[in-house]
C-alpha cells in the first residue's frame, strides 16, 4: 500500500539555521504530495504541495520538490525563526483516491 | 478560505458515555474525514464521507460511528467511550478526490 516515511524528531536547530526534513514515499500511482504544519495545540494546516514530477511547492520560505526519480519530497527552509517551531507532516494522495496518507511527523524545535 | 469548525476544544466524558463530535465546513466541500492523533502513531483515519449520507470506513473504525445527514456537517460518534478513546480528534474536508485537507481545530478527548 501507499505510505509516507519521515525523519524522527525533534529536529532542534538554532534560529537562522539551515533545516531539511526528510521525506520518502511510496506510491501505487501518481501521487500529488504535500506539507502540512501543525503549531502547538492546533489542527494541522497545509504548508506546500506539488502535484507531479519536478513541481516545487513553495510558501513562508519553505520549499520542497518533488522528485520522482529518488521518490522524496524533502523540506527544506534557508534560516529557520522561532515561530517555525512546530510538527511537520509529509503527506500524499493518488489520483482518484479522497484520503491523505500521512507521514509520523517530525517536531522542529527552534532556539533563539 | 473554507473554515472546518469543530465544536469543542476540549472535552472530558466517563467511560461508558455516548459522545458526538461535531465537525461543520463552510465551503461545499464533497469529502469530509475524522482522524485520531496520538503520540508516536501520528494520524490515523477513522472514517470519511464522500457525500451526503455516504460513509466509508478508515484504518481505526471499530468504537466509532459517523453520520452525515447534510453536505456541511459530519459528526463523530463514541458509541461507548473508553479510556483508550482518549486522543485528539481531527476533522478535515477537501474540495475532490486528490486534492490537499483543511483542517479543524481539532477537539482534545479524555475519557475518564
Amino acid at each position: 500500500g501507499d505510505s509516507v516515511t519521515q525523519m524522527e524528531g525533534p529536529v532542534t536547530l538554532s534560529e537562522e539555521a539551515f533545516l531539511t526534513i526528510n521525506c520518502t514515499y511510496t506510491a501505487t500511482g501518481y501521487p500529488s504530495l504535500f506539507w502540512y504544519v501543525q503549531y502547538p495545540g492546533e489542527g494541522l494546516q497545509l504548508l506546500l504541495k506539488a502535484t507531479k514530477a519536478d513541481d516545487k511547492g513553495s510558501n513562508k520560505g519553505f520549499e520542497a520538490t518533488y522528485r520522482k526519480e529518488t521518490t522524496s519530497f524533502h523540506l527544506e527552509k534557508g534560516s529557520v525563526q522561532v515561530s517555525d517551531s512546530a510538527v511537520y507532516f509529509c503527506a500524499l494522495s493518488v489520483t482518484g483516491y479522497s484520503t491523505l496518507t500521512f507521514g509520523k511527523g517530525t517536531m522542529l524545535l527552534v532556539s533563539p | 478560505d473554507v473554515k472546518v469548525t469543530q465544536s469543542s476544544r476540549y472535552l472530558v466524558k466517563r467511560t461508558g458515555e455516548k459522545v458526538f463530535l461535531e465537525c461543520v465546513q463552510d465551503m461545499d466541500h464533497e469529502n469530509m474525514f475524522w482522524y485520531r492523533q496520538d503520540p508516536g502513531l501520528g494520524l490515523r483515519l477513522i472514517y470519511f464521507s464522500y457525500d451526503v449520507k455516504m460513509k466509508e470506513k478508515g484504518d481505526i473504525p471499530e468504537g466509532y460511528s459517523v453520520s452525515r445527514e447534510k453536505k456541511e456537517r459530519f459528526s463523530l460518534i463514541l458509541e461507548s467511550a473508553s479510556t483508550n478513546q482518549t486522543s485528539m480528534y481531527l476533522c478535515a474536508s477537501s474540495f475532490e478526490r486528490g486534492s490537499g485537507y483543511t483542517f479543524g481545530s481539532g477537539t482534545r478527548l479524555t475519557v475518564v
